[in-house]
C-alpha cells in the first residue's frame, strides 16, 4: 500500500515552454501533497504544500506564478512549470500524506520526475 | 531554527553493521524518520520514530532516539550490497506540516 507515482518520469523541453508533472495517490487519498526539488548531490528543498480543494502554500523564495500548482482531487497534484528555464532543470519528487493515518503522519514519495531544460 | 545534520559519508564493509548518525535542533519534533534514496529514484520511507519512544526495531533496522542530546542514530545490521544508497535523516516539528531533511548519507559498500 501506499504507493505514489508520478508522470512523466523523465522530460525534456526547450527553454520557454511549459511542462507539467503530476503527483498520483495510487491506494490512498492525500488532501495534502508536498512539491520538492532536488539539486544534484543535496537535499530535497520544500517548494510548496499542496492541499486539496484549496490554494497552495509556497516557501520563500519560490515564485507562485513560475510553479502552478493545482490539487483538484484527493489523488491527484499537478505541478506546471511555466516558461521554463534551463536553472529549472532539477530532480521534481512530491509526497503526498495518508489522510487515514493522522497518528503516524507519514509521507510517501513518488519517484521523481527528471526535468532537463535545453 | 530547525537543522538537521548529518555526515555525507559512510564506508563500510559487507556483512558489517553500519550506522547512520543525525542531530536535529528542534526540541518540539515530533516524529522523527529514515527514508533511503537510490540512484535515479524517489526517496522510501524506511522507518519512523515517535518523539516519546527511545528505540526502535524492525528486522535489520534499528532507530536510537536521545531526546536530550537530540540525536537519532540509524543501525543496519549485516549491511548488504543492495544497502547502498543515500539515507536521509528527517523531522517533522510539532504543528507542522513540514519535514525537515537532512542533506543526506551516502552509504558505500565495500566488498
Amino acid at each position: 500500500g501506499a504507493v505514489v507515482s508520478q508522470h512523466p518520469s523523465r522530460v525534456i523541453c526547450k527553454s520557454g515552454t511549459s511542462v507539467k508533472i503530476e503527483c498520483r495517490s495510487l491506494d490512498f487519498q492525500a488532501t495534502t501533497m508536498f512539491w520538492y526539488r532536488q539539486f544534484p548531490k543535496q537535499s530535497l528543498m520544500l517548494m510548496a504544500t499542496s492541499n486539496e480543494g484549496s490554494k497552495a502554500t509556497y516557501e520563500q523564495g519560490v515564485e507562485k506564478d513560475k510553479f502552478l500548482i493545482n490539487h483538484a482531487s484527493l489523488t491527484l497534484s499537478t505541478l506546471t512549470v511555466t516558461s521554463a528555464h534551463p536553472e529549472d532543470s532539477s530532480f521534481y519528487i512530491c509526497s503526498a500524506r495518508d489522510s487515514q493515518r493522522f497518528y503516524t503522519d507519514t509521507q510517501y514519495f513518488g519517484p521523481g520526475t527528471r526535468l532537463t531544460v535545453l | 531554527g530547525e537543522d538537521v545534520e548529518q555526515s555525507l559519508f559512510l564506508s563500510v564493509r559487507e556483512g558489517d553493521s553500519s550506522v547512520i548518525n543525525c542531530t536535529y535542533t528542534d526540541s518540539s519534533s515530533t516524529y522523527l524518520y529514515w527514508y533511503k534514496q537510490e540512484p535515479g529514484a524517489g526517496l522510501q520511507l524506511l522507518t519512523y520514530i515517535f518523539s516519546n519512544m527511545d528505540m526502535k526495531q524492525d528486522q535489520r533496522l534499528t532507530v536510537l532516539l536521545n531526546k536530550k542530546d537530540k540525536h537519532l542514530s540509524l543501525r543496519i545490521a549485516d549491511t548488504q550490497t543492495g544497502d547502498s544508497a543515500i539515507y536521509f535523516c528527517a523531522e517533522r516539528p510539532y504543528r507542522d506540516d513540514k519535514i525537515i531533511f537532512g542533506k543526506g548519507t551516502r552509504l558505500h559498500i565495500l566488498p
